[in-house]
């Protein structure tokens, strides 16, 4: 089955700086990557995806892209604001039926 | 509906009682999942009905858990003899598809805790 490894486990960033979330998957039939925000107390809602017909996604200040070679992909958030903060889950396919998701990433933006 | 609906939205219960969880899916959505998220950690697979295909039951931690579904409706996740250690919050999702290509639409989660 999939493998998802996600990092960091925890990011700190200033208001106003990037922040980017590194995941890596295992099976390379895997082929749709979503990313979910959780906010505290909250449901994971999804706040981008990609297939693996492309290298790069763009929706404001979020992108995500996927190095199918590599077997990673990224989330990429420019600009942070406080309300940024949140659990970031990313998600890989494995073996066309379930999404297995990474443990999570603790995003902390400071004003 | 709008969304995934879940009730109870909380439940406590005394351990070694009986617990049933119930998720209404988003009306038309092929795939249905159960997670369970512990206090801080991240999402745990527990079963997968797709469709009219056998569910995907290698997630459930143990034979104290059992999940159903009829048909594209209602799903219904049961906890039998119930302990500490099940105290979570049980994330119910749907999506259009199976086979994993589609986004996934969480409920609201029901929190579990076990006294």
């Amino acid at each position: 089955g999939e493998n998802v490894e996600q990092h960091p486990s925890t990011l700190s960033v200033q208001e106003g700086d990037s922040a980017v979330i590194k995941c890596t998957y295992s099976d390379s039939a895997s082929n749709y990557f979503p990313w979910y925000k959780q906010e505290l107390g909250k449901r994971p809602q999804l706040i981008i995806d990609i297939r693996s017909n492309v290298g790069e996604k763009k929706d404001q200040r979020i992108a995500v892209t996927l190095n199918k070679t590599a077997k990673h992909f990224s989330l990429h958030i420019t600009e942070t604001q406080p309300e940024d903060s949140a659990v970031y889950f990313c998600a890989g396919n494995s073996g066309y039926s379930t999404l297995t998701f990474g443990k999570g990433t603790m995003l902390l933006v400071s004003p | 509906g709008a969304g995934v609906s879940q009730s109870p939205s909380n439940k406590v219960t005394e351990k070694g009682k009986d617990v049933e969880l119930r998720c209404d899916p988003i009306s038309g959505h092929t795939a249905l999942y159960w997670y369970r998220q512990r206090l801080g950690q991240g999402l745990e697979f527990l079963i997968y009905f797709q469709g009219n295909s056998a569910p995907d039951k290698s997630g459930l931690p143990s034979d104290r858990f059992s999940a159903e579904r009829t048909g594209e409706s209602v799903s219904t996740l049961t906890i039998q003899r119930t302990q500490q250690e099940d105290s979570a919050v049980y994330l119910c999702a749907s999506s259009l598809d199976t086979g994993g290509r589609s986004p996934l639409h969480f409920g609201n989660g029901t929190r579990l805790t076990v006294t």
